[in-house]
């Protein structure tokens, strides 16, 4: 079974920093990876979606590496803003049928 | 593009009452649709996988007799919940694939239900 975990649950940082978002899923054999955010009461927004032979896949000020032999992900969001803040889900597919299994989310919260 | 609405966004309906909520793939046709469900501050959990012109694949725990899905044409998909109840109150989220991206799920804004 397919489990996805995210660290940390929450993350408070001040306006500025770089940060780093981690995601690890148990089952290697995933045929890609997606990272997600959510705003409170709203839908999801798919940011960075990595296949499986992929490393990484950048998209203005966010990086998301791939390393599908440790069973990690990782999402790096360079020079935060309070816009920034959301919560960021991972989100791991695999299976023949295309199904999505999801992290728990990390909350993050950008101070000015 | 590839966008996904659903209707409606929030919904309040009494206990014992059915809600439909439709899920539709707005400028792509898409063969397979899912229904996912959140609780607050809990994450994505995946109820059924939606195939036009067959019957619903649901997951572990999931009753079909209560939560029913009709996937009519390549554009719709709809979940009934039949007789509600409070604890049926969540964020219930679809989302659609399109030809060409496989692997790729395009999600709707969600559907607020609360069941009094």
């Amino acid at each position: 079974k397919q489990e996805v975990t995210q660290i940390p649950a929450a993350l408070s940082v001040p306006e500025g920093e770089n940060l780093v978002l981690n995601c690890s899923f148990t089952d290697s054999a995933i045929y890609n990876l997606q990272w997600f955010r959510q705003d409170p009461g709203k839908g999801l927004t798919s940011l960075l979606l990595i296949q499986s032979s992929q490393r990484e896949q950048t998209s203005g000020r966010l990086n998301a590496s791939l390393d599908k032999s440790s069973g990690r992900s990782t999402l790096y969001i360079a020079a935060s803003q309070p816009g920034d803040s959301a919560t960021y889900l991972c989100a791991v597919g695999f299976g023949g049928a295309q199904k999505l299994v999801f992290g728990q989310g990390t909350r993050l919260t950008i101070n000015p | 593009g590839a966008v996904v609405s659903q209707h409606p966004s929030w919904v309040i309906c009494k206990s014992g009452t059915s809600v439909k909520i439709e899920c539709r793939s707005l400028d792509f046709q898409a063969t397979t649709m899912f229904w996912y469900r959140q609780f607050p501050k809990q994450s994505l959990m995946l109820m059924a996988t939606s195939n036009e012109g067959s019957k619903a694949t649901y997951e572990q725990g999931v009753e079909k007799d209560k939560f029913l899905i009709n996937h009519a044409s390549l554009t719709l998909s709809t979940l009934t919940v039949t007789s509600a109840h409070p604890e049926d109150s969540s964020f219930y989220i679809c989302s659609a694939i399109k030809p060409g991206s496989p692997y790729e799920q395009y999600f709707g804004p969600g559907t607020r239900l609360t069941v009094t």
